[in-house]
């Protein structure tokens, strides 16, 4: 089991490019999460798929971002027009179900310049 | 203690020593979860800790709930250098795991 595997693990864009970040859960795991990390805002819900369908995306800034599961072993999610205040660290997680516990990838440090 | 608009809090211990960080949360939840995050990792969960739980132990760490003033503890005994990092509470909605809302955390340095 190599836990939930993010790629990549860094990404520099410039300031207007498009960024996309994946995530495959672990197999088997019906649930995947998306979490920002920053300094200031600490650890941020953005998503969230049951059974590869979008649950909750209220975390999601409304323009700009969006995520998908298009099967059960991967997710992306992209960011169009990057700006600085999206440099961050993306952490995708998974688990077996509700109540279950969640499991993180070391997650993608993005850096907008 | 962390939530709301605290920043990052840090302590610093020698090993050996006991250490308990403290966490409030705002809103109703029936779990509170405690998570460790080394340096270029993702969170993981340390213990977890249930509304019908005051109090719930796993080797060295000690967690305890007070739903009645919406605040968790954890508590880590004789810590070592390995218990080096940022600790999280996180709070759910009624158990569920979707969701999880995070406090700011506390970096614990243990030093030898």
């Amino acid at each position: 089991n190599a836990g939930v595997i993010q790629t990549p693990r860094h990404k520099v864009t410039g300031k207007g490019q498009e960024a996309t970040l994946w995530c495959e859960p672990i197999s088997g795991h019906s649930a995947v999460f998306w979490y920002r990390q920053t300094i200031v805002q600490g650890l941020e819900f953005l998503t969230y798929f049951r059974n590869q369908a979008p649950i909750d995306d209220s975390g999601m800034p409304k323009e700009r971002f969006s995520a998908q599961m298009p099967n059960q072993s991967h997710s992306t999610l992209k960011i169009q027009s990057t700006q600085p205040q999206d440099s961050a660290v993306y952490l995708c997680a998974s688990s077996l179900g509700q109540s279950t516990e969640v499991f993180f990838g070391k997650g993608t440090r993005l850096t907008v310049v | 203690s962390q939530w709301g608009e605290e920043n990052l809090q840090a302590l610093s211990i020698q090993e050996g020593e006991d250490v308990t960080m403290n966490c409030s949360y705002k809103t109703y939840t029936t779990v509170v979860h405690w998570y460790r995050q080394d340096s270029g990792r993702g969170p993981a969960l340390i213990i977890l800790i249930r509304s019908n739980e005051r109090e719930k132990r796993s080797g060295r760490l000690r967690a305890t709930l007070d739903t009645s003033s919406q605040s968790s503890s954890l508590s880590i005994t004789a810590a070592q250098c390995e218990d080096t990092a940022v600790y999280f509470c996180a709070t759910d909605r009624g158990g569920s795991n979707a969701k999880l809302t995070f406090g700011k955390g506390t970096k614990l340095s243990v030093k030898s």
